[in-house]
This record gives C-alpha cells, sequence and structure tokens, in this order.
C-alpha cells in the first residue's frame, strides 16, 4: 500500500509568493494531521480533519495560513504571502479513526525554505 | 490537558550498549502512548504503541518500552544499540475518542558511537 504522499518534497519561493503544499492520505483514513518542523520549535500540529471537516485549527499561526479537505483523498496547506520565517519541513500524516489505537502515519515531508 | 516530557535533548551511547530514553507523561484519562522515530530527511515512524493491553510494549527494530502508571512514565529501551539507531526519537501521548489528537514530546537525538 502507498503511504502518505506529500507533494512538492522541496519548495524554494520568494518572500510574498503564494505557497500550495499537497497531501493525500492513505486510502481509507480518515482524520488528516498538518504539522511543521523547525529547529527553534519543534513540532507543531497546525490543524486537523476529521471526515473531510477541520476539528482544530488552534495551530495555525496567522491568517496568512489555510488548510482544505475537499475529499477524503486530498488535502492543501496554503500560505499567502508566504514569509522566511514560513521555512520549516511541512508534514501530513492520516490514522484511521474508530477503533485501534489511532496511530497517526507520516508522509516524507515538504521542505520549505522562502528567501 | 496532555503533555510529555522528553529530559535533555541528545543521547549518546557506545555501539552495543544499552539505548534508555526517558518520556513522562500527564494526562487526565487513561491514555494511548507511542514511540515514533525520524531519521533524517525523513518523515516519523511509529516504532510502537501502548493502547492498555500489555504494560510491555514490544516494537520495531528491537525497542521496547514499558507502561508504568505509578511513575506516569513509558521509557524506550533497547539492550544493544546499533549504528543505524542514530535518530530523533519522539514520544506522544494521546486521549482516545474520534477527535482526538497526538501530543508529542520535544524529541530526543540519539547518537551512536562506534
Amino acid at each position: 500500500d502507498a503511504g502518505v504522499i506529500q507533494s512538492p518534497r522541496h519548495e524554494v519561493t520568494e518572500m510574498g509568493q503564494e505557497v500550495t503544499l499537497r497531501c493525500k492520505p492513505i486510502s481509507g483514513h480518515n482524520s488528516l494531521f498538518w504539522y511543521r518542523q523547525t529547529m527553534m520549535r519543534g513540532l507543531e500540529l497546525l490543524i486537523y480533519f476529521n471526515n473531510n471537516v477541520p476539528i482544530d485549527d488552534s495551530g495555525m499561526p496567522e491568517d496568512r495560513f489555510s488548510a482544505k479537505m475537499p475529499n477524503a483523498s486530498f488535502s492543501t496547506l496554503k500560505i499567502q504571502p508566504s514569509e522566511p520565517r514560513d521555512s520549516a519541513v511541512y508534514f501530513c500524516a492520516s490514522r484511521r479513526t474508530g477503533g485501534g489505537a489511532y496511530e497517526q502515519y507520516f508522509g516524507p515531508g515538504t521542505r520549505l525554505t522562502v528567501t | 490537558a496532555q503533555s510529555v516530557t522528553q529530559l535533555g535533548s541528545h543521547v549518546s551511547v557506545s555501539e552495543g550498549a544499552l539505548v534508555l530514553l526517558r518520556c513522562n507523561y500527564s494526562s487526565s484519562v487513561p491514555p494511548y502512548l507511542f514511540w515514533y522515530v525520524q531519521y533524517p530527511n525523513q518523515g516519523l515512524q511509529l516504532l510502537l504503541k501502548y493502547t492498555s493491553a500489555a504494560t510491555l510494549v514490544k516494537g520495531i527494530n528491537g525497542f521496547e518500552a514499558e507502561f508504568k502508571k505509578s511513575e506516569t512514565s513509558f521509557h524506550l529501551t533497547k539492550p544493544s544499540a546499533h549504528m543505524s539507531d542514530a535518530a530523533e526519537y519522539f514520544c506522544a501521548v494521546s486521549e482516545t475518542g474520534a477527535n482526538s489528537k497526538l501530543t508529542f514530546g520535544k524529541g530526543i537525538t540519539l547518537s551512536v558511537r562506534p
């Protein structure tokens, strides 16, 4: 089975540009999570969805960040406009909900560099 | 509210030595507990999980962890370190429920000396 798929794997952009990160969760998983990882702040949960509905977006840093999940197999995280402090590795994770121990499966991440 | 404490940020051991990575948690309800490993330039990978069955949990790559409720701990151990174990290790706690989320510790970097 394919794992969580993220694209692009690397993104370099200039300050002020719009950035869109993409995630395809594991088939059959109905929860999806977006994380950000930096040396300074570690691993931060930005937002998560259950059954395509946002449950908690309290980790989204500011209005420049938005996330959508239009269907069960696709989610986007958008930053507009981007700033150098947004440089980080962004991870998407998914899990099956409703029984079991709720472990999350992580994608390989998107390394974002904003210059 | 739940939280995880991983004391220290870096542990160094010799190849063949015991690995012990500490994790203490705080949770208002019986938790699920997890250890994840992150190799350089990769995503997090599940090592093992505690789900209120056996208190001693065995995971991949020879790792195991013991849930101790009285100590609110879930320390990760491996009897003999291998060079390939060098990575960052995260402990995480989750409450039960469909809308639960993982709360991660800050992570510990394990170095293995030849």
